[in-house]
């Protein structure tokens, strides 16, 4: 089965110019997931979607950040324009249905990620 | 608010020692617990969870055990080996939430031959 698909895998723009990243889920997952990796520190999620619906975009900065989920599948995130703050590792996850119970967990399968450098 | 610690990196050992990486929480309500780890040039990977109190996660050797009590989720591994030598995370994920993950720092073992 193949696994989370991301590209590109590193990415070098200079400051305010726009970037984008791809995400192709494992098929049949209904739940994907963007999350920043800063050097240093955990992941954090970015927004959420379930098919092609936004569940949590509460932590994405949206007056520079975009993401959209068209017809469910792929993803596309896009940072425009970009600063040197932003510079980290993307990572695309995916996960087969919404967890929504104390038990109810659907592990996430993460991609490689997207390795961003805001010059 | 909702928050992972774990303890400061890097960690490193010689083949064969015992390991532990030491996790803390914060949380509202009754979490799920899991470790993550991220091999070099690979993406994350579950390595186990627990998602009630005084439960045991276990997978490849590692154990974790969900302590309610001390609010605490610490891994460990009898005899690590070179091949374990990655950034292991500790990350939570709130019961009735929509699964987003809570990540703590990571941790970079590094286990010499």
């Amino acid at each position: 089965e193949a696994g989370v698909a991301q590209s590109p895998r590193y990415k070098i723009i200079e400051k305010r110019q726009s970037v984008a990243f791809w995400c192709n889920p494992i098929s049949g997952h209904a739940t994907l997931y963007w999350y920043q990796q800063i050097l240093g520190q955990g992941p954090k999620l970015l927004i959420q979607f379930q098919n092609n619906g936004v569940v949590d975009d509460s932590q994405l900065p949206k007056d520079r950040f975009s993401a959209e989920r068209l017809k469910g599948v792929d993803s596309t995130l896009k940072i425009q324009p970009a600063k040197l703050e932003d510079s980290a590792v993307y990572l695309c996850a995916s996960s087969l249905v919404l967890a929504g119970g104390h038990r109810d967990f659907n592990e996430q399968f993460f991609g490689p990620g997207t390795r961003l450098t805001v010059l | 608010g909702n928050s992972v610690t774990q303890m400061e990196g890097p960690v490193t050992l010689s083949e064969e020692a015992f390991l532990t990486i030491n996790c803390t929480y914060t949380a509202t309500g009754y979490p799920s617990l899991f470790w993550y780890v991220q091999y070099p040039g690979e993406g994350l990977q579950l390595l186990l969870k627990a998602t009630k109190a005084d439960d045991k996660g276990s997978n490849k050797g590692f154990e974790a055990t969900y302590r309610k009590e001390t609010t605490s989720f610490h891994l460990e591994k009898g005899s690590v080996q070179v091949s374990d030598s990655a950034v292991y995370f500790c990350a939570l994920s709130l019961s009735g939430n929509t699964g987003k993950l809570i990540f703590g720092q990571g941790t970079t073992l590094q286990v010499k031959p």
